[in-house]
C-alpha cells in the first residue's frame, strides 16, 4: 500500500524560504520508474503542479517558479524534499505530493497516490 | 506551456443524470491526458488515464474519451458521491498543466 504524508510550517513570513517534507511508504524512490511530485493548490482555486523527480535524479520544474524551487531525494529515509524560497503571500496554498504513477503500454504518466496536503499560509 | 481548459465550469445535475465534461488543450497532446476528481478538503482523486484507461478501483460509470486536443469525461447515472471538482491534466509535455476544474453541483 502506496502512502504519502507531507510535513511542513503552516505559517511563513514573506520572503522566508519554505521546507516541505513528503515522507512515503509502499516504494522506493531507487526503483526504476518511480517519481513523486509536487503540487499547490490555492484557497478555492485549480490546481497547479510544480515540481516532479524520477528515481534516475531526473528533475523537472516549473518554468514559472524554477528559479525558486529545489526537489531534493532523501531515498534512505523515503522522502522528498521542497524548498522554495523568496515566499510572498500568493503563494498561501495546500501543497500536495504525489507518487508518479505510469502504465508503461500508453506510455503514459499519471498521479497516483497522494498525501493528504498541508495548508501553508505566507503572512508577516 | 500547453493550456488546459476545461467546460463548463460549473454545473447542476441531479441523481441519474449522464454528465459530461470537456477538456481542451492548446496543442495536440495526443492521449496524455488523465482526469482527476476532489472533494472538499481532500486530495484528487485518480479517474483516468491515457485519455480513458480507467483506473484500477474507479466504478465503470466513470469513462473518458478524446486524442489530440479534445477530450471529455462522461459519468454515467450520477450518485451522491460523484458531486465533487473534476481536474482534466496534461502529461505530454512539461510543465505538466490542470484544467481549471469543473464543479459538480447538486441540482
Amino acid at each position: 500500500q502506496i502512502t504519502l504524508k507531507e510535513s511542513g510550517p503552516t505559517l511563513v513570513k514573506p520572503t522566508q524560504t519554505l521546507t516541505l517534507t513528503c515522507t512515503f511508504s509502499g516504494f522506493s524512490l531507487g526503483t526504476s520508474g518511480v517519481g513523486v511530485g509536487w503540487i499547490r493548490q490555492p484557497p478555492g482555486k485549480a490546481l497547479e503542479w510544480l515540481a516532479l523527480i524520477y528515481w534516475d535524479g531526473d528533475k523537472r520544474y516549473s518554468p514559472s517558479l524554477k528559479s525558486r524551487l529545489t526537489i531534493t531525494p532523501d531515498t534512505s529515509k523515503k522522502q522528498v524534499v521542497l524548498s522554495m524560497t523568496n515566499m510572498d503571500p500568493v503563494d498561501t496554498a495546500t501543497y500536495y505530493c504525489a507518487h508518479r504513477g505510469e502504465d508503461s503500454y500508453y506510455s503514459a504518466e499519471y498521479f497516483q497516490n497522494w498525501g493528504q496536503g498541508t495548508l501553508v499560509t505566507v503572512s508577516a | 506551456d500547453i493550456q488546459m481548459t476545461q467546460s463548463p465550469f460549473s454545473l447542476s445535475a441531479v441523481v441519474g443524470d449522464r454528465v459530461t465534461i470537456t477538456c481542451r488543450a492548446s496543442q495536440s497532446i495526443s492521449t496524455y491526458l488523465n482526469w482527476y476528481q476532489q472533494k472538499p478538503g481532500k486530495a484528487p482523486n485518480l479517474l483516468i488515464y491515457a485519455a480513458s484507461r480507467l483506473q484500477s478501483g474507479v466504478p465503470s460509470r466513470f469513462s473518458g474519451s478524446g486524442s489530440g486536443t479534445d477530450f471529455t469525461l462522461t459519468i454515467n447515472s450520477l450518485r451522491p458521491e460523484d458531486f465533487a471538482t473534476y481536474y482534466c491534466q496534461q502529461s505530454y509535455s512539461f510543465p505538466w498543466t490542470f484544467g481549471q476544474g469543473t464543479k459538480v453541483e447538486i441540482k
